[in-house]
């Protein structure tokens, strides 16, 4: 069974730095084709890709976010981590990974529960 | 970046009618296009891949159509628990993937 779970901080101040791991099961990251998004939600608002890291280290990132976003993983123990630097309130919202399989089947088919960060003084 | 819109905003209907959602694309994707339904406190869950393609579990009610800029998401017959907001994914030419602003199905 293939599970992803999000963990974090619930709070951050503006200014701070936010970092976020993705646990998953199921499935290892260094199989040919797999990756792992991150997705962000504000509140009432529609979704936003902002990351994807893949199973040989290629990293893409949304351009809206610039330097401000780092991906990395660590495979031999199934995480996937997001660093957004330089918080501001409009980064509150849901973030969540998500799971592609590859090779043009790139779709999203297996999501954490995702995990609401705040961001206020 | 490829520009995803859909419609309606929103939408009302009861059970059992039929429901059909739009998604376009400002260019073509071919058929790299993905719906996801959310429900209300849930996570995003995909229903349709390559288009036309359910995902595993996803009930036969659901089907998507559509390529190039033009694509539709059909429930043939709705029940209480497809309510929800539905959203269209590309992930043709990226980065970024994009998603639609997404449509709201509420049930009468």
């Amino acid at each position: 069974q293939v599970t992803l779970r999000e963990s974090g901080p619930a709070l951050v101040k503006p200014t701070q730095t936010l970092t976020l791991t993705c646990t998953f099961s199921g499935f290892s990251l260094s199989t040919g084709g797999m990756s792992i998004n991150w997705i962000r939600q504000p509140p009432g608002k529609a979704l936003e890709w902002l990351a994807r890291i893949d199973w040989d280290d290629d990293k893409y990132q949304t351009p809206s976010l610039g330097m401000r976003l780092v991906v990395s993983k660590d495979t031999s123990k199934n995480q996937v981590f997001l660093t957004l630097t330089n918080m501001d309130p409009l980064d509150t919202g849901t973030y969540y990974c998500a799971r592609a399989v590859g090779y043009g089947l790139d779709a999203f088919d297996t999501w954490g529960q995702g995990t609401m960060v705040t961001v206020s003084s | 970046e490829i520009l995803m819109t859909q419609s309606p905003a929103t939408l009302s209907v009861s059970p059992g009618e039929r429901v059909t959602l739009s998604c376009r694309a400002s260019q073509s994707v071919g058929t790299k296009l993905g719906w996801y339904q959310q429900q209300p406190g849930q996570a995003p869950r995909l229903l349709i891949y390559g288009a036309s393609t359910r995902a595993t579990g996803v009930p036969a009610r659901f089907s998507g159509s559509g390529s190039g800029t033009e694509f539709t998401l059909t429930i043939s017959s709705l029940q209480a628990e497809d309510s929800a907001v539905y959203y269209c994914q590309q992930y043709d030419k990226w980065p970024p993937f994009t998603f639609g602003p997404g449509t709201k199905v509420d049930i009468k």
